[in-house]
């Protein structure tokens, strides 16, 4: 069972178009990471948030940490074929060094 | 140093057999964990290393399961008598000590276990 929930599973856009992600969790974590994985290859890092209401910004990325530190989004403007992959989001505990993963939202861009 | 390095990228095992894989961790990183992945899911935490310390093991990690880091380096994960069940991505990651609650990790390519 992931403690974060992801939503949606699955997210087929064309080229061009707007696209957000939601991870959402009853814990309350003290920092959240987004993640992006290709087919065979390993999580590749994209941001951390640590702050509740915090808002990072990543070329045409925006990635927010909810209020209560429980939930974030991720939100891709103008989306390209090469943001296709797989988008995970990890929270971590103060003091508890290992990530909680969502299972994941596989987004797919079509040129 | 470029990343974290996993050997080997594929692994295609008959059960029963054992199997290792190594992890080099960013050199200057004192912290390395491994996780697995399965299909459509999260990875999911398999254990943790401070130096040479093993400080946590996840339940998922059955006896036929053990990890080591000898010297606060390199790591190795050997699975003794596979099940087909074991097939999954291990991934290692590593992280330094920043102190605080940022807990981020980075992760290798991951070495893809196939058990027939």
């Amino acid at each position: 069972t992931q403690l974060l929930e992801q939503s949606p599973q699955f997210l087929s856009i064309q080229e061009g178009e707007n696209l957000t992600v939601y991870c959402n969790s009853s814990s309350v974590f003290s920092s959240l990471q987004w993640y992006r994985q290709e087919p065979g290859e390993g999580p590749v890092l994209l941001v951390t948030v640590v702050t509740g209401g915090e808002v990072k910004k990543l070329k045409r990325l925006t990635f927010q940490f909810g209020d209560a530190r429980k939930d974030s989004s991720l939100h891709i403007t103008a989306a390209q074929p090469g943001d296709t992959g797989l988008y995970l989001c990890a929270g971590g505990y103060r003091d508890d060094y290992k990530l909680s993963f969502g299972a994941g939202t596989t987004v797919t861009v079509r040129a | 140093d470029t990343g974290v390095s996993q050997n080997p990228r594929h692994k295609i095992t008959k059960r029963g057999q054992n199997v290792t894989f190594r992890c080099d961790p960013i050199s200057e990183h004192n912290r390395l964990y491994w996780y697995r992945q399965t299909l459509g899911q999260g990875p999911e935490f398999l254990t943790y290393f401070q130096n040479e310390a093993q400080l946590e093991k996840s339940r998922l990690l059955s006896d036929r399961f053990s990890a080591e880091r000898p010297k606060g380096s390199f790591s190795t994960l050997e699975i003794q008598r596979t099940e087909q069940g074991d097939s999954a991505m291990y991934l290692c990651a590593s992280s330094d000590s920043p102190g605080g609650v940022n807990t981020e990790a980075f992760f290798g390519q991951g070495t893809r276990l196939t058990v027939v």
